[in-house]
């Protein structure tokens, strides 16, 4: 079975600093691995997916996360957080196993000027 | 393009009321899905279709039902609603045949209170 952890439910950063939200997840098979995040009042938007390729993905808005299999995690990065950047993220893994993507809890994070 | 879009965008019903939430797109994708979204819970899976003619229950069905009216339309229908269905409701598509490595696209929801 699989399974998504996201570590940190908020997450406050101040505009200009780096950005960490943290995601561990479990799968029986070679799991895909994305990122999505949701604007308030909105839906959900892909900013990053990995599916074996390369392990370090890179997405929207200067967005990055590397795939690690031997921590089983997908941490994603910002070099330098924008005000337009506060919003909820969602980890999402899905394998051959089940075929249905699992999310996690989902990280708020929270940009102070 | 519209994309993917939800009908009502909000809806209040009392306790035993029935209605059908609508999803349309028009992205030619073949797999569509419904999640609820609560808070603190993540999305989950309601029921979810991977072509035009076939469903199959998620992660949490119980109470719901769907139907793939053709290729472009899904919808979800609550028979009896009860206070626990109260949640915001996503429609979702995707594109390929490889369900598990296909990116999701997301309509805007629907919010909805059951008293």
């Amino acid at each position: 079975a699989q399974s998504v952890t996201q570590l940190d439910s908020h997450v406050s950063v101040s505009e200009g600093t780096p950005v960490l939200l943290r995601c561990n997840y479990s799968s029986s098979y070679s799991p895909s691995l994305f990122w999505y995040v949701q604007h308030p009042n909105k839906g959900l938007q892909l900013l990053l997916k990995y599916t074996s390729a390369a392990t370090l993905v890179k997405g929207i808005n200067g967005f990055e996360a590397e795939f690690k299999k031997s921590e089983t995690s997908f941490h994603l990065t910002k070099p330098s957080a924008h005000m337009s950047d506060a919003a909820e993220y969602f980890c999402v893994v899905s394998d051959g196993g089940s075929y249905i993507p699992t999310f996690g809890r989902g990280t708020s994070l929270i940009v102070h000027p | 393009n519209a994309g993917v879009t939800q009908t009502p965008k909000f809806q209040v019903l009392k306790t035993g009321q029935s209605m059908t939430l609508q999803c349309a797109q028009d992205m030619n994708h073949n797999s569509m899905y419904w999640y609820r979204q609560d808070p603190g819970m993540g999305l989950r899976l309601i029921y979810y279709s991977a072509s035009e003619g076939t469903t199959d229950k998620g992660e949490v069905p119980n109470g719901y039902n769907v139907s793939r009216l053709n290729k472009r339309e899904f919808s979800l229908r609550l028979e009896s609603a009860a206070p626990s269905q109260t949640s915001v409701y996503f429609c979702a598509t995707s594109g390929g045949v490889s369900l598990y490595q296909e990116t999701q696209y997301f309509g805007p929801g629907t919010r909805l209170l059951v008293l």
